[in-house]
């Protein structure tokens, strides 16, 4: 496709167990991002990567949060043992190039529930 | 620090009523980039605009015009007569020199009223 694609689009889970979210940015683009929005709130920054380089981790709220990027292309976002305070819509986006800073296009979301 | 204040959380405005958005950014480099998102209801960020810190024209599109003033670090959107589609919750943000990641304001929700 054209965008930025996440999936699932919806995932309830219950507390303690783990999910892995998918992003599949466009094509071409080097630079991802992985962003957690809660209810009425901001965007929080969790983790970026940039081609082969090493990921900027700082945005991580816990050890429990990890994610990879194969390939430079896909890209998982694990939460294990998931806790109610991780329920959020967990957003992607990815840019052509961060290191010019070229705009980034953001997938449509992960809503996540832990219940 | 990078940083992006919306100090409006929410406006309302009557249908065909002009409208701005303000954003104020903090940074210390002096290369930097500002961003405008647009979130409808459906969720999906939409990007508007990029604008770079040597570039201080204002740009107009359609009705979307945007002012950008270095001295008061201010980035601000306007939408001249307003639509009911144009409600949305609308960010703004900031891509520091070393564009590792986007630092969003909080967002101002905008409800057009018919």
């Amino acid at each position: 496709g054209a965008g930025v694609s996440q999936s699932p689009s919806n995932k309830v889970t219950e507390k303690g167990k783990d999910v892995e979210l998918r992003c599949d940015p466009i094509s071409g683009h080097t630079a991802l991002y992985w962003y957690r929005q809660s209810l009425g709130q901001g965007l929080e920054f969790l983790i970026y990567f940039q081609g082969n380089s090493a990921p900027d981790k700082s945005g991580l709220p816990s050890d429990r949060f990890s994610a990879e990027r194969t390939g430079g292309s896909v890209s998982t976002l694990t939460i294990q043992r998931t806790q109610q305070e991780d329920s959020a819509v967990y957003l992607c986006a990815s840019s052509l190039n961060s290191e010019t800073n070229t705009e980034a296009f953001f997938g449509q979301g992960t809503r996540l529930t832990v219940v | 620090a990078q940083k992006v204040t919306q100090a409006q959380t929410e406006i309302s405005v009557v249908e065909k009523e002009d409208v701005t958005l303000d954003c104020v950014y903090e940074t210390r480099d002096t290369t930097y980039y500002l961003f405008w998102y647009k979130q409808p209801p459906s969720g999906e960020l939409v990007f508007l605009i990029r604008r770079n810190s040597f570039d201080e024209q204002n740009e107009i599109s359609g009705r979307y015009s945007w002012n950008f003033q270095k001295s008061t670090s201010s980035f601000n959107f306007t939408i001249t007569a307003s639509q009911v589609v144009d409600s949305a919750v609308y960010f703004c943000a900031l891509s520091g020199y070393t564009g590792n990641q986007f630092y969003f304001g909080t967002g101002t929700s905008l409800t057009v009223i018919p």
